[in-house]
């Protein structure tokens, strides 16, 4: 266990709906990350946010989008949505808002699966 | 354009046997790498990671081997044993970015 909550663990909804995942990371980290990954692909990195502020962007769709809360939660919101976008949806929270060294490694929730019909 | 690339998706290995898993990059600025293992139904968990001022680490059975020139890496494990058959992604980053490149990942299999 990783400290790291998602929910739901599954949903299932309709193309053109929106849905909101939700994510707490463990205690004391204050960053949060949400990554995408698709079948038989790789983790794409979507965004980050540090403490309440976005700190990166990756690839994320503008039908997408994402907020940290003051009680640093996180809540990724996907509108619109298509079939292409059925995916597994990771977060992932550390200490701090930068890689390396160790102390900012990256601890992921088990994540959400999405199937849009 | 995928910066970083593992270009075998899955890998059989003997129980008992080494186990090694590799990894390229494209991108110079990456300078920690980071490798991550996974089972079905679960997110990815964190293995190993190596700076670029270092070309070895290792970690109990593990060792991450990490060539710049040449912008490969990989991951070795001895001896593998059945709970190491899992995916494992390789990841990179820049010292100052905070986001992570995943590769596609590599499917470990250990077989008696």
């Amino acid at each position: 266990d990783s400290g790291v909550t998602q929910t739901p663990k599954h949903l299932i909804t309709a193309t053109g709906q929106r849905v909101t995942l939700r994510c707490s990371p463990r205690s004391g980290d204050l960053s949060v990350y949400w990554y995408q990954q698709s079948l038989d692909q790789g983790l794409q990195f979507l965004i980050q946010y540090y403490n309440g502020e976005e700190r990166a962007k990756g690839n994320i769709l503008e039908r997408f989008s994402a907020q940290q809360f003051p009680d640093l939660h996180s809540e990724l919101n996907l509108s619109s949505l298509e079939l292409g976008d059925s995916a597994l949806y990771f977060c992932a929270s550390s200490v701090g808002g930068r890689v390396g060294f160790g102390y900012n490694e990256q601890f992921f929730g088990p994540g959400t699966r999405l199937t849009v019909l | 354009d995928q910066q970083v690339k593992q270009n075998s998706p899955s890998l059989s290995v003997q129980e008992g046997r080494i186990s090694i898993l590799n990894c390229d990059y494209t991108n110079s600025m990456f300078d920690y790498f980071l490798w991550y293992k996974k089972y079905p139904a679960e997110g990815p968990t964190f293995l190993i990671s190596i700076s670029s001022i270092k070309d070895k680490n290792e970690d109990g059975r593990f060792t991450v081997f990490l060539n710049k020139s040449a912008k490969h890496l990989s991951l070795h494990i001895v001896p593998s044993q059945p709970g190491d058959s899992a995916v494992y992604f390789c990841a990179a980053s820049g010292s100052s970015a905070s986001k992570i490149i995943f590769g596609s990942g590599t499917r470990l299999s250990i077989r008696p």
